[in-house]
């Protein structure tokens, strides 16, 4: 069974602009971390955003944020003003007991910031 | 500079010809892992390991192997590769196996099979 699901493959968003990048997960577990990487073109994994399944507040690392909606079991990334080098691929992530810690990979959404 | 290191970063081999891909990080970190990224598919796991000397198959363990001596390394060997197992592959490591610990990703090995 798919355990995170990214629906939109490609978004496109203006520069300056916010864009939310919709990650739902499944689990059983109680205690779970999600999390969000980009990947740019060249290739690398860059962390950028981390929720506990216990932390109360919306995690934030600068212009990203992390809408979680735990009852709907939805883990959301929003990026404030986007800007051109934001352009990359976004995968959401998830750690749990049940899959031994390894990361659970979506399959990715392909974000374009265009001028 | 906390890192993880792969080596090669960019392979093209022939069909069963032996291969390592080395894995190192410096940060001291007790789990360690590998996965493959294909396109249409995402990442993958391939092997992880807790520590030192324990190690365990991810969800497409076939046609690889991995060992654990020393904390810092995790290489991976490819015995007889296949063109199948063209892909990139990407070595991790974190903290402990579980909480609040993002994985390091190394910058990727590109690998070709012919």
């Amino acid at each position: 069974a798919q355990k995170i699901t990214q629906t939109q493959p490609g978004m496109f968003v203006q520069e300056k602009e916010a864009v939310t990048l919709d990650c739902t997960y499944d689990t059983s577990d109680q205690s779970y971390g999600l999390f969000w990487y980009k990947q740019p073109s060249s290739g690398e994994m860059i962390f950028l955003i981390y929720q506990g399944s216990y932390d109360e507040q919306n995690a934030t690392e600068g212009r990203y944020s992390l809408n979680f909606q735990k009852a709907r079991k939805s883990a959301n990334l929003v990026i404030s003003a986007s800007q051109l080098g934001d352009s990359a691929m976004y995968f959401c992530a998830m750690r749990d007991p049940a899959s031994n810690y390894k990361l659970t990979f979506g399959k990715g959404t392909l974000l374009t910031v265009n001028p | 500079e906390a890192q993880v290191t792969q080596n090669p970063r960019y392979l093209i081999t022939v069909t069963g010809k032996k291969l390592t891909v080395t894995c190192s990080q410096n940060m001291n970190h007790e789990y360690m892992s590998w996965y493959r990224q294909d396109p249409g598919l995402g990442l993958r796991q391939i092997y992880y390991s807790m520590n030192v000397e324990v190690t365990d198959k991810g969800d497409v363990p076939e046609g690889y192997k991995v060992s654990r001596k020393e904390k810092r390394n995790f290489p991976l060997i490819l015995e007889s590769p296949s063109p199948n197992q063209t892909s990139l592959y990407f070595c991790a490591s974190s903290w402990a196996s579980g909480g609040p610990y993002e994985q390091y990703f190394g910058p990727g090995t590109r690998l070709t099979v012919t």
